[in-house]
């Protein structure tokens, strides 16, 4: 066990919509980064945020967005859903960036 | 884009043998990381070797890193079920960003 928590665990939804993903970090960490791993694949980098500001982006588009809050936990959103955005979506927390502890991953399914 | 490319993409063992999975990357790094993935879960941090350093050991796990040739291996020796699950190789170039491969899927046998 990491001390990352995220929720929900699954989640079903439509093309067009909107979702927001949430995680919560090991305690003492700073950072956040999120990942998607789509089926088969290694993980992709989406961004990270550190102390509540972002501080690195992936190659993904500006529908997808995120939030870091004062208590160092954090949000993804992702608007106007397409089918490729089904994938388990992993955030990591860290401590200025070192060593990043997984969490168990949301997976998404859009149909 | 994924910088590490594991090899074999696949690797089917019995339980006691050792297993060897590879690693190459394209671009200079600070280190690369090993993770353990079951069942499509969570990833589970099992080793990191600075590019300064050629060998390091953990337990069961040891890995090599050649900077020269851009490739690292992970051996599990002495393998049991419960190692079954996916291996990605993960490298850290800047500040933040880790690239992962598409990793290597072990199964060992009973």
């Amino acid at each position: 066990e990491t001390g990352v928590t995220q929720s929900p665990t699954h989640l079903i939804k439509t093309r067009g919509q909107q979702v927001t993903l949430r995680c919560s970090s090991q305690s003492g960490h700073n950072t956040v980064s999120w990942y998607q791993q789509a089926l088969g694949q290694g993980p992709q980098f989406i961004f990270q945020y550190y102390r509540e500001e972002e501080n690195g982006r992936g190659n993904f588009p500006p529908r997808f967005s995120g939030l870091q809050f004062p208590n160092y936990s954090s949000e993804l959103n992702v608007n106007a859903l397409e089918l490729d955005d089904s994938a388990l979506y992993l955030c990591a927390s860290s401590l200025d960036s070192l060593e990043q502890y997984f969490g168990p991953g949301t997976r998404l399914t859009v149909t | 884009s994924q910088q590490g490319e594991e090899d074999p993409q696949a690797l089917s063992i019995q339980e006691g043998e050792n297993a060897t999975m590879n690693c190459s990357y394209k671009t200079s790094i600070n280190n690369l990381q090993w993770y353990r993935q079951n069942s499509g879960r969570g990833l589970v941090h099992l080793i990191l070797i600075r590019s300064n350093e050629r060998e390091k050991h953990s337990g069961r796990l040891r890995v090599t890193l050649d900077t020269s040739k851009k490739s690292s291996s992970l051996l599990i020796t002495a393998s049991r079920a419960a190692d079954t699950a996916s291996y990605f190789c993960a490298t850290r170039r800047g500040s933040y960003q880790l690239t992962f491969g598409k990793g290597t899927k072990l199964s060992v046998i009973p």
